[in-house]
Formats: C-alpha cells, sequence, structure tokens
C-alpha cells in the first residue's frame, strides 16, 4: 500500500531563514506527490506536485519540493520564510488503485517566528 | 470563481442521529471526493464519485455512504453517529478522475457528536 511519512510533528524557523518541512514516501509502481497546506479552520491548499520529470518542483507562494528516489522523499523548502507561512503542511500519495484518491501524512505544524 | 462549498460549516449531533453533508463543487469538476479529518491527524479517504459513479470507497463502516447528483453536487451521509464520528469532513472536487488531478477541498463540515 502506498504511504508517506512526515517525520517531524512541529517544525520551528526564524523569518527569513530557509525553511524544510520533511516527507518520505512509499509506493509500488511510479509516485504521485503532493504538497498541501492547511490554516486554522479552512480546508487544504494545494502547493505542488510531483508527477513525472524535473526533481525540482515549484509551486505556489514561493514554495518547492525536491523528489529524491534513492531515498525516497519529498520534502518541501522556501529559502526564505515568511510569518505568514505558519500552518500545518500534509504531504500525500496518490492511491495505487486508480482514479485521484490521497494518501495523507499525519501534518507538520510549521511555526515561523518574527 | 467560487470555490468548493461545503454546508453546514459547523454540526452538532447526538449518538445514534444521523447526518447528511453537502458539497457543491468548482463548476465544470465532475470528480468529488470526500474525507474525514480527526484532530490531530492527516485526512483520510471516504469515498470518491465521478460522474455519478462510485469511484473509490476507503475503509469506513456501512453507515457511511454518499452520492452525486446530475449537478455534480454530492451528500454524504452519516447513520448510527457515534463519539467517533466527530471530526473536520472534508469535500474535494477535480476536473477528471485521473491521477493527475489536483484536488481542490473546501473549508469542510466541523460535526461534533455528544
Amino acid at each position: 500500500a502506498q504511504s508517506v511519512a512526515q517525520p517531524e510533528d512541529q517544525v520551528n524557523v526564524a523569518e527569513g531563514n530557509p525553511l524544510t518541512v520533511k516527507c518520505t514516501y512509499s509506493v509500488s509502481g511510479n509516485p504521485y506527490l503532493f504538497w498541501y497546506v492547511q490554516y486554522p479552520n479552512r480546508g487544504l491548499q494545494f502547493l505542488l506536485k510531483y508527477i513525472t520529470g524535473d526533481n525540482l518542483v515549484k509551486g505556489s507562494y514561493g514554495f518547492e519540493a525536491e523528489f529524491n528516489k534513492s531515498q525516497t522523499s519529498f520534502h518541501l523548502k522556501k529559502p526564505s520564510a515568511l510569518v505568514s507561512d505558519s500552518a500545518l503542511y500534509f504531504c500525500a500519495v496518490r492511491d495505487g488503485g486508480g482514479g485521484n484518491k490521497l494518501v495523507f501524512g499525519a501534518g507538520t505544524i510549521l511555526r515561523v517566528k518574527s | 470563481d467560487a470555490g468548493v462549498t461545503q454546508s453546514p460549516t459547523h454540526l452538532i449531533k447526538t449518538r445514534g442521529q444521523h447526518v447528511t453533508l453537502r458539497c457543491s463543487p468548482i463548476s465544470g469538476h465532475k470528480s468529488v471526493s470526500w474525507y474525514q479529518q480527526v484532530l490531530g491527524q492527516g485526512p483520510q479517504f471516504i469515498f470518491q464519485y465521478y460522474e455519478k459513479e462510485e469511484r473509490g470507497r476507503g475503509n469506513f463502516p456501512d453507515r457511511f455512504s454518499a452520492r452525486q447528483f446530475p449537478n455534480y453536487s454530492s451528500e454524504l451521509n452519516v447513520n448510527a453517529l457515534l463519539l467517533g464520528d466527530s471530526a473536520l469532513y472534508l469535500c474535494a472536487s477535480s476536473p477528471e478522475a485521473s491521477h493527475n488531478s489536483p484536488l481542490h477541498f473546501g473549508n469542510g463540515t466541523r460535526l461534533t457528536v455528544t
């Protein structure tokens, strides 16, 4: 079964510093990977996806993610964090059973302090 | 363009009651999925519908059911509510059911079962 793991419950970073939110995956077949962000009392917002192609994927709000097949990782990154980036971040993988069902990780809280 | 809309936003029910949650997808989107997000966890897949047909079902009991209407809106029904059904229920839509289509989420319905 497809799965993702987010090893950190929370990541703290100072405003202006680079941030990384980690995700590792386990799939059979080709991985289709996604990052979503959730603000309090809101639904999930799509940030970016990896289907195929370049290992560095650029997404919304200045975020990018690096796909690493040998390490089975898909870490989310941003060169310079903003206080407004503080939110709950979810990594997800497409389920192998067809359609566009997603399997989500447990989430990582990102706190950016000024 | 309006995003995915869900109603109601909040709901309080008693154990044993039933509940109906509603979702209107983004205009032009033919696929609707439902997810359950328990506090502190990532969303869990419940159902996917595409063109009014069920395309996938997650590991949820038969108390959970759903349907999609000709206008592509959808309802999620839960019978014989349990305390453990308390969660944020998220609806997501996509243009189609393929693996390339990112999901667009609504803000969810917060269900509290007492």
